[in-house]
């Protein structure tokens, strides 16, 4: 069966940078999109970003732009989401969710979750 | 930026009963392709969420047939036919039509 598992929680300073992992397996890592979306704490969903099957192609919204860098590893089915020049405000749980068909659709597949914690 | 409007913030409901769940968007959520990419998500209390509903009304492998999905242009509803204690948590819609994708604000689900 699909299964994303996300790397472990993070403290980390303001100005810092944090990098999450998601390993995916049970199904064909190559076929399918990787969403990010994270949620502060007592707070709604927030999408953040998107990479492509292969890894060529990421597409982030515009707040997150400059700041985020999605990437993936092929040999080892494992997307990576980066966030640097971290503030207080990104204190949050980041998901990672797979889809076979871009964006639209959202993930059907999500991992565990990775809280973040920003703080002096 | 597409805004999605959910309401109620927050719904009691009685086992048992009906619920409800409207989602506005700020934009016609009519795609040029002809679908319309609204989807519903569910987030039970300390879990990820999870899709119940893609394209307004398709519910996802594994989804009880209790809960559906209707609506068009910019005018959807998530309801529960019978509420069941699982199904406590909070629901969201998201669209996928525009660049950003953007989810709404959350309902949350709870038993009287």
């Amino acid at each position: 069966q699909v299964h994303l598992v996300q790397s472990g929680a993070e403290v980390k300073k303001p100005g810092a940078s944090v990098k999450v992992s998601c390993k995916a397996s049970g199904y064909t890592f190559t076929s399918y999109y990787m969403h990010w979306v994270r949620q502060a704490p007592g707070q709604g969903l927030e999408w953040m970003g998107i990479i492509n099957p292969s890894g060529d192609r990421t597409s982030y919204t515009q707040k997150f732009q400059g700041r985020v860098t999605m990437t993936r590893d092929t040999s080892t089915s494992t997307v990576y989401m980066e966030l640097s020049s971290l503030r207080s405000e990104d204190t949050a749980v980041y998901y990672c969710a797979r889809s076979r068909w871009g964006y639209s659709l959202g993930g059907d597949y999500w991992g565990q979750g990775t809280l973040v914690t920003v703080s002096s | 930026d597409v805004v999605m409007t959910q309401s109620p913030l927050s719904l009691p409901v009685t086992l048992g009963q009906p619920a409800s769940i409207s989602c506005r968007s700020s934009q016609s959520l009519l795609h040029s392709d002809g679908y319309t990419y609204l989807n519903w998500f569910q987030q039970r209390p300390g879990q990820s969420p999870r899709r119940l509903i893609y394209k307004v009304s398709n519910r996802d492998s594994g989804v009880p047939d209790r809960f559906s999905g209707s609506g068009s242009g910019t005018d959807f509803t998530l309801k529960i036919s019978r509420v069941e204690a699982e199904d406590v948590g909070v629901y969201y819609c998201m669209q996928g039509t525009h660049w950003p994708p953007a989810f709404g604000g959350g309902t949350k689900v709870e038993i009287k």
